[in-house]
């Protein structure tokens, strides 16, 4: 049972436009958000997150929305550029216990492609 | 500061053989997390350790162990080798204090198993 979805494998965005990357969960205790980008054969790299007590979180060109009622959340990417390009996860983790350490769980990831 | 890094590379084993994956954390941090990456499935959690203890573990055979070091070094370990193994493992570390700890991931151990 995948606990947290991204529907779409793949999506391409002409350079410049806004990439809406969408990632939607069942956990109802999540409650914290996190994305991370991959290049081929290196190591996700940590983008942004979002805490469930927050609606909204912005850094760059990265925006970072939550619906908690939906269970959906979403990367928002503006303006686009050509080194964008890479598989974008998004990952969501609840807290097992006091001071205990979260564990992480993936989507399976969106290939994002900008075209120039 | 040097970011996290795994050992080898790239590995090549037959079915039956086991193997030993290396990470070396960021400097400082105490949690590494071992992650399974295969086609179509994302990233899959394997374990965590923490201050040379196992904290959280994920649904993966006994045959997936791992340790920690005093020096917050990790390794992992696959013994009896399936077909199936094969894949892009990946460590993580953290501070590994819970809330808003992100990982920084290394760059991964690709293992094909003929």
């Amino acid at each position: 049972d995948q606990q947290v979805k991204q529907n779409s494998p793949s999506l391409s965005v002409q350079e410049g436009r806004i990439s809406i990357l969408n990632c939607d969960y069942t956990n109802s205790m999540f409650d914290y958000f996190l994305w991370y980008k991959k290049y081929p054969a290196e190591g996700p790299t940590f983008l942004i997150s979002i805490s469930s007590i927050k609606d909204k979180n912005e850094d760059g060109r990265f925006t970072v929305f939550l619906n908690k009622s939906a269970k959906h959340l979403s990367l928002h990417i503006v303006p686009s550029q050509p080194g964008d390009s890479a598989v974008y996860f998004c990952a969501a983790s609840a807290i097992r216990s006091s001071g205990s350490a979260r564990q992480l769980t993936f989507g399976s990831g969106t290939q994002l492609t900008v075209l120039p | 500061k040097a970011g996290v890094t795994q050992t080898p590379r790239y590995l090549i084993k037959t079915r039956g053989q086991q193997v030993t994956l290396s990470c070396s954390p960021i400097s400082g941090h105490r949690s590494v997390s071992w992650y399974q990456q295969t086609p179509g499935q994302g990233l899959q959690f394997l374990f965590e350790y923490f201050s040379e203890t196992q904290r959280n573990k994920g649904n993966f055979p006994g045959r997936f162990s791992g340790r920690q070091f005093s020096n917050s070094r990790s390794e992992m370990n696959v013994s009896t080798l399936e077909l199936g193994d094969s894949a892009l493992y990946l460590c993580a570390s953290s501070l590994g204090r819970g809330t808003g700890d992100e990982q920084y991931f290394g760059p991964g151990t690709r293992l094909t198993v003929t």
